[in-house]
């Protein structure tokens, strides 16, 4: 099936460690993006690509970092400098092209600090 | 910073009732609107898009947009208690980046 899988559902960071969180998709999208969601807010965007080895800060890019090698992968490191990582963080994708395209969601992870 | 509002309710209507969720956004120039249902704990769910003004149905659902007022709705027909989540309203950005602004979200209680 086609679809967007993120790895691992939950995740449990030290304090002073580094994260990555795992995004894949196999729905051949050109674009995909990075959220976090805190209870009782919106979504807001970290980082997102349009294209391969190609990738721009979102709203709140402080603390995070991205890597984009593959059409297929995009994956999110937590950095040590984010102080408050405790968040469900969320992919998507989509075809890319004109902003009238709805993004999908990946299943999400859970961060929390221990 | 472009702006999108919802009231965050939560909103409470009797099973088989018309839910009403409202959404309004500040960019003028916004052009594409989409309706994400989230269940609790659960990632968000495309539920609707509608890129002109007016009604667009799907099923029991209808969103109704008014570029002029700046203004998105989602109605939810007979709606029924599986229908209980958040409601998340999104508008396009329309610098070229592709990128959606999210409201945070209404949460609907169906009462059986």
């Amino acid at each position: 099936d086609g679809g967007i899988t993120q790895s691992p559902k939950y995740l449990f960071r030290k304090e002073g460690q580094n994260v990555t969180l795992s995004c894949e998709q196999n729905l051949n999208h050109d674009a995909m993006y990075w959220y976090r969601q805190d209870p009782g807010q919106g979504l807001r965007l970290i980082y997102y690509s349009q294209i391969v080895n190609d990738f721009q800060k979102g709203d709140i890019a402080e603390g995070y970092s991205v890597s984009r090698e593959k059409k297929e992968s995009f994956p999110l490191t937590v950095t040590s400098a984010q102080k408050n990582p405790t968040a469900f963080y969320l992919c998507a994708s989509n075809i890319g092209g004109l902003g009238n395209q709805p993004q999908h969601f990946g299943d999400g992870t859970r961060l929390s600090i221990l | 910073q472009k702006e999108v509002e919802q009231n965050s309710g939560p909103l409470s209507v009797p099973e088989g009732a018309i839910a009403s969720l409202n959404c309004t956004y500040s960019d003028r120039g916004s052009q594409s609107f989409f309706w994400y249902r989230q269940y609790s704990g659960k990632s968000p769910e495309l539920i609707m898009f509608i890129y002109s003004n007016g009604d667009k149905e799907d099923g029991r659902f209808t969103a109704q947009l008014n570029k002029a007022s700046q203004y998105v709705s989602l109605l939810i027909r007979d709606s029924q208690p599986s229908d209980s989540a958040t409601y998340l309203c999104a508008v396009a950005d329309q610098t070229g980046a592709n990128n959606l602004f999210f409201g945070t979200g209404t949460r609907l209680t169906v009462i059986p």
